[in-house]
């Protein structure tokens, strides 16, 4: 199985440029997460989803998107890149509430 | 009060010896616990869950305070392998099903 899978693994983008970071899970889970995890520091909710068509706001939604029109795919969507969102993503899924996540491996994302 | 804390650390520890780490909890509704485990830079992995009867894992045990809002993790005879970032989270019974994690904890084993 490959669980959740993320792409791309590295990225560099230029102040203001835009990229969708990718999420995939072949698990048939409901709950979908993507955090971010600065230097040193813990991880940080920015948008979760509970199943398809529904999308709803982390503890750092600011400067970002994101959609779910299938079970599968929670991509993050960062439209105007700022030095800020410098950090390592991290893409999370799990089946239902009270259950364990299962992470990707991350997307370590640089501006400059 | 923050969702879930814990003690950034870091804890320097003999191989061999016992630590053992707290982490706090504000949401008394929250049902379940784990414990992951998160190496630089790499995707936390589940370490255990907390069951309310507490729960062993070979050299590690977990364990659940309802009535103090706590949760703790007890890892035996230390292993330098063991030096890692250890994270706590609950789950919330009510109908936002965000995961919260604490900024974790610290672990060096010294050899």
């Amino acid at each position: 199985n490959a669980g959740v899978t993320q792409t791309p693994k590295f990225r560099i983008l230029k102040i203001g440029q835009s990229m969708t970071l990718q999420c995939t899970q072949d698990m048939n889970h409901n709950y979908m997460y993507w955090y971010r995890q600065d230097p040193g520091m813990g991880l940080k909710l920015i948008y979760y989803s509970v199943g398809a068509g529904i999308t709803d706001k982390g503890e750092v939604p600011n400067g970002y998107n994101v959609s779910r029109s299938t079970t599968e795919d929670f991509p993050l969507r960062l439209e105007l890149a700022a030095p800020s969102q410098t950090s390592v993503y991290f893409c999370a899924s799990r089946p239902r509430s009270n259950e364990k996540l299962f992470f990707g491996s991350g997307t370590q994302l640089s501006v400059l | 009060r923050k969702e879930v804390e814990q003690d950034p650390g870091p804890f320097n520890v003999p191989e061999g010896a016992t630590v053992a780490f707290n982490c706090t909890y504000s949401n008394s509704a929250s049902q379940s616990f784990f414990w992951y485990r998160q190496d630089c830079r790499k995707e936390p992995k589940l370490l255990m869950s907390v069951y309310s009867s507490g729960n062993e894992d070979g050299r590690f045990t977990a364990q659940l305070n309802r009535a103090s809002q706590y949760i703790s993790l007890l890892i035996r005879d230390s292993k330098l392998s063991d030096s890692a970032t250890y994270l706590c989270v609950g789950d919330s019974m009510n109908r936002d099903d965000k995961i919260i994690f604490g900024k974790g904890t610290r672990l060096h084993i010294l050899p």
